[in-house]
């Protein structure tokens, strides 16, 4: 089982507002962890967003916007990328990442479509 | 500004190497750790391993210990990797990216090297 799975896809409506989740494998407490996030436009490299651990440790990347911010679900082992205030320019692949055993790891990326 | 610029594209046969340079500009080169990460056609990131350009410390993801070799040459503020025994499925674009040390802060990145593996 992957250490980090996100959903494939999600999609949301210029204006509102988009929660992408990262789930941690079962036996990963996510309250211990860093969880970064990235956004990737099509034929470009990623895009460093923020990370956050809890609501006292986090770091904006730099030049993103707040409209983006972090948080985290303990009780469903989730960390979660939020999105207030969508625009078109936010539609890209999102990916999160951690630090688990040596190795960063990401998720499998969340397509969000703006529409 | 910070600039980090990789070397172009490489078409290789399955069992060559291929070596990626990654230049570093607009900052100290070695006040951070250079990381690879490839991305496969329509798919996720992958990391690769870590190199520090101070001390020449390295760490390698698992799957790819003993086929990625990652150095550097500070006199040109230049990062590389070079993976061996290539594989069709090593076909990938391969970016470099710099972060502070420990940390995950993988603030400026490459634009990207293709590399394919073909007979």
């Amino acid at each position: 089982q992957a250490v980090l799975t996100q959903p494939s896809s999600l999609s949301a409506s210029p204006g509102a507002s988009a929660s992408l989740t990262c789930t941690l494998r079962i036996g990963i407490n996510v309250g211990s962890y860093w969880i970064y996030w990235f956004q990737q436009k099509p034929g470009s490299p990623p895009r460093y967003l923020l990370k956050y651990k809890s609501d006292s440790e986090k770091k904006q990347g730099s030049g993103v916007p707040s409209r983006f911010s972090g948080s985290k679900d303990a009780s469903a082992n989730v960390g979660i990328l939020f999105i207030s205030g969508l625009q078109s320019e936010d539609e890209a692949d999102y990916f999160c990442m951690m630090w688990h055993s040596s190795a960063w790891e990401f998720g499998g990326g969340t397509k969000l479509t703006v529409l | 500004q910070v600039q980090l610029v990789q070397s172009g594209a490489e078409v290789k046969k399955p069992g060559a190497s291929v070596k990626v340079s990654c230049r570093a500009s607009g900052y100290t080169f070695t006040s951070h750790d250079f990381n690879w990460v490839r991305q496969a056609t329509g798919q996720g990131l992958e990391w690769m391993g870590w190199m520090s350009p101070h001390s020449g410390d390295t760490g390698y993801a698992q799957k790819f210990q003993g086929r990625v070799t990652m150095t550097r040459d500070t006199s040109i503020n230049t990062a590389y990797m070079e993976l061996s025994s290539l594989r069709s499925d090593d076909t990938a674009v391969y970016f470099c990216a710099r972060n502070l040390p420990l940390t995950g802060d993988f603030d400026s990145w490459g634009q990207g090297t293709l590399v394919t593996v073909s007979s």
